[in-house]
């Protein structure tokens, strides 16, 4: 079966813009968890989605938001983009309201100009 | 905050050494799991722990859950150059709280 799928792979924007990442998680799955990686800081938990609703929000600023739509693909989007928001963004999806069984996307590189 | 002391930061090891890798926290996690990621893709799970004092093997890599439940280990045994990444473990809380606290990392490094 297809794995979580990120789009897109690369982007490159430019301080102030604002920016939009896509996640289709594995089939069936309901459960959307998104993650900032940066070499300094680690993997950072951003959100959790389950069945539309925000579940779980990580101490990130109000400038990062998502959403989770009926057919369980979810989006996040940042405003106001930052140098410092340059960083590789990891979607894993779940069967249940859990990460057991977290699958990882491959990420979408955002490098802010 | 909760936070995960995983070491070392980076190992350099020739094919065909043992491995050992581990994490520390002063929180307290229900679920301990280790991932690995290849560079460009995310992280890959390796092994997940459940319980406390649990030994749980994968082919050539062990983990283990401390008995504490605040510590976890990794070993890969006769390292092969296709285990060169980042191993990063990851803890879990319960009740209400279900994301997942990572580690920085150890960066492997094997030499054929």
């Amino acid at each position: 079966k297809a794995g979580v799928t990120q789009t897109p792979r690369y982007l490159i924007k430019t301080r102030g813009q604002q920016v939009t990442l896509s996640c289709s998680p594995i089939s069936g799955h309901r459960s959307v968890s998104w993650y900032q990686q940066t070499p300094g800081q680690g993997l950072q938990f951003l959100f959790e989605y389950f069945s539309e609703t925000q579940r779980n929000k990580g101490n990130f600023p109000g400038r990062f938001s998502g959403r989770q739509f009926s057919n369980s693909r979810s989006e996040m989007n940042v405003s106001t983009l930052e140098l410092g928001d340059s960083a590789l963004y990891l979607c894993a999806s779940s069967l249940g309201y859990s990460s057991y069984g977290y699958t990882f996307g491959s990420g979408t590189r955002l490098t802010v100009v | 905050g909760q936070q995960l002391n995983q070491s070392p930061q980076s190992m350099f090891i020739q094919e065909g050494e043992d491995v050992s890798m581990n994490c520390t926290s002063s929180s307290i996690f229900n679920t301990w799991l280790w991932y690995k990621q290849d560079p460009g893709e995310g992280p890959v799970l390796l092994i997940a722990l459940y319980k406390a004092g649990e030994l749980t093997s994968n082919g050539r890599l062990t983990a283990q859950f401390g008995i504490t439940r605040k510590d976890s280990f990794l070993n890969i045994s006769a390292s092969i150059p296709s285990d060169v990444g980042i191993y990063f473990c990851a803890g879990q809380t319960q009740g209400g709280s279900e994301k997942l606290v990572f580690g920085k990392g150890t960066k492997l490094t094997v030499n054929p």
